[in-house]
Parts: C-alpha cells; sequence; structure tokens
C-alpha cells in the first residue's frame, strides 16, 4: 500500500533560520503530493501541492518539489517566522483520491 | 461560506456511551471523510463516502459507524465508546472522490476523552 515517511520531530529553530521537513513516499501509479499545516487548535489547511513529477508547489515562502526519482516531497523555507510554528504533514493522494498522511513534524520557531 | 463544520467541539464520555460526532459542508462537495489523529500517528481514515448514498470503511473502522445522511452532512456515531477512542476526530471533504490532484477540506477538529 502507499505510505509517506516524515521527518521526526520536534523541530526548533529560531527566527530567520532556514527550514527543511524531509518527506519521501511510496505509492503505486502517479500519486499527487501535498503539505498541509495545523496550527494549535485548528484543523489541516493545504500549504502547497504539486500533481505531477518536477512540479514545484509554492506557498507564503514555503517550498516543495516533487521528485520521483528519490520519491520525495521535502518542504523548504528560506527564513521562518514566529508564526510558522505549527505541524505540519506530508500527504499523498492516490487512486481513487484516498489520502495518506505522514506522522506530522512539530516546529517551533523561536524568537 | 462556513466550510467545513464539526459539532461538538469537545466532549467526554464514560466507557460504554454512545453519540453522534456531525459534519457539515457548504461547498457542494461529493466526498466526504472521517479521520481520527493520534499524536505521533498522524492522521488515519475511519470512514469516507465517495458520493451521497454511499459509505466505506477506511483504516480504521471498527467500533464506528457512519452515515450519509444527505450531500451536506456525514455523521460519525460511536455505539459502545472505549479509553482507546479517546482522540481528536477530523471530517474533510473534497469536491470529486476519484481525483487524487484535489485537496481536501478539514474541519476544526472533536476532541473527545473517553473515561
Amino acid at each position: 500500500g502507499n505510505s509517506v515517511t516524515q521527518m521526526e520531530g520536534p523541530v526548533t529553530l529560531s527566527e530567520e533560520a532556514f527550514l527543511t521537513i524531509n518527506c519521501t513516499y511510496t505509492a503505486t501509479g502517479y500519486p499527487s503530493l501535498f503539505w498541509y499545516v495545523q496550527y494549535p487548535g485548528e484543523g489541516l489547511q493545504l500549504l502547497l501541492k504539486a500533481t505531477k513529477a518536477d512540479d514545484k508547489g509554492s506557498n507564503k515562502g514555503f517550498e516543495a518539489t516533487y521528485r520521483k526519482e528519490t520519491t520525495s516531497f521535502h518542504l523548504e523555507k528560506g527564513s521562518v517566522q514566529v508564526s510558522d510554528s505549527a505541524v505540519y504533514f506530508c500527504a499523498l493522494s492516490g487512486n481513487a483520491g484516498k489520502s495518506t498522511f505522514g506522522d506530522g513534524t512539530t516546529l517551533t520557531v523561536k524568537p | 461560506n462556513a466550510g467545513v463544520t464539526q459539532t461538538p467541539k469537545f466532549q467526554v464520555l464514560k466507557t460504554g456511551q454512545s453519540m453522534t460526532l456531525q459534519c457539515a459542508q457548504d461547498m457542494n462537495h461529493n466526498s466526504m471523510y472521517w479521520y481520527r489523529q493520534d499524536p505521533g500517528m498522524g492522521l488515519r481514515l475511519i470512514y469516507y463516502s465517495a458520493s451521497e448514498g454511499t459509505t466505506d470503511k477506511g483504516e480504521v473502522p471498527n467500533g464506528y459507524n457512519v452515515s450519509r445522511l444527505n450531500k451536506r452532512e456525514f455523521s460519525l456515531r460511536l455505539e459502545s465508546a472505549a479509553p482507546s477512542q479517546t482522540s481528536v476526530y477530523f471530517c474533510a471533504s473534497r469536491f470529486k472522490p476519484g481525483q487524487n490532484t484535489e485537496t481536501q477540506y478539514f474541519g476544526p477538529g472533536t476532541r473527545l476523552l473517553v473515561l
């Protein structure tokens, strides 16, 4: 079956530091890949997505590139802010639109 | 648009009690989902409904039942709650169930504590 493996957390960074959260996947067919973000006490919301190989998703300074050769979709941001503190989930959507989520990575950004 | 709404936000139950979690969406989405979120385990699919009138089991369906009441509403029922069902429950929806490019939209969650 499909699976998503995320970098284990928690991750603690200082403001303006560079962020990378690793995500690798296994899937049959041609999945779409997503990063969702969950702020404290809220549901998940889409951060960015990529629907085919070599696509780059980007939003709010975050980026991730769909790498089929390495089955990866790593999340990056050049300069994090305190407001980026949240839990980040990597997910894939495969055949019939069923989604598989990673375990989540908690990011804390300190001023 | 309210998006996806869930009630209640928080509930405490005793072992053996029953309850229904309600979910509604106003985005005219066809498919709806129930997940549970446990620490360090991401989201696990309990049940889903690809379209009005259909429901299917997900990864962890035992101890739960669902009803797709109409296109807008999808409820999750615990017939006899157990402490292992203590979790945060999220409802989600998507416009086209078979399209893997589509984003899921999530509700704010229901925190359930079973004593």
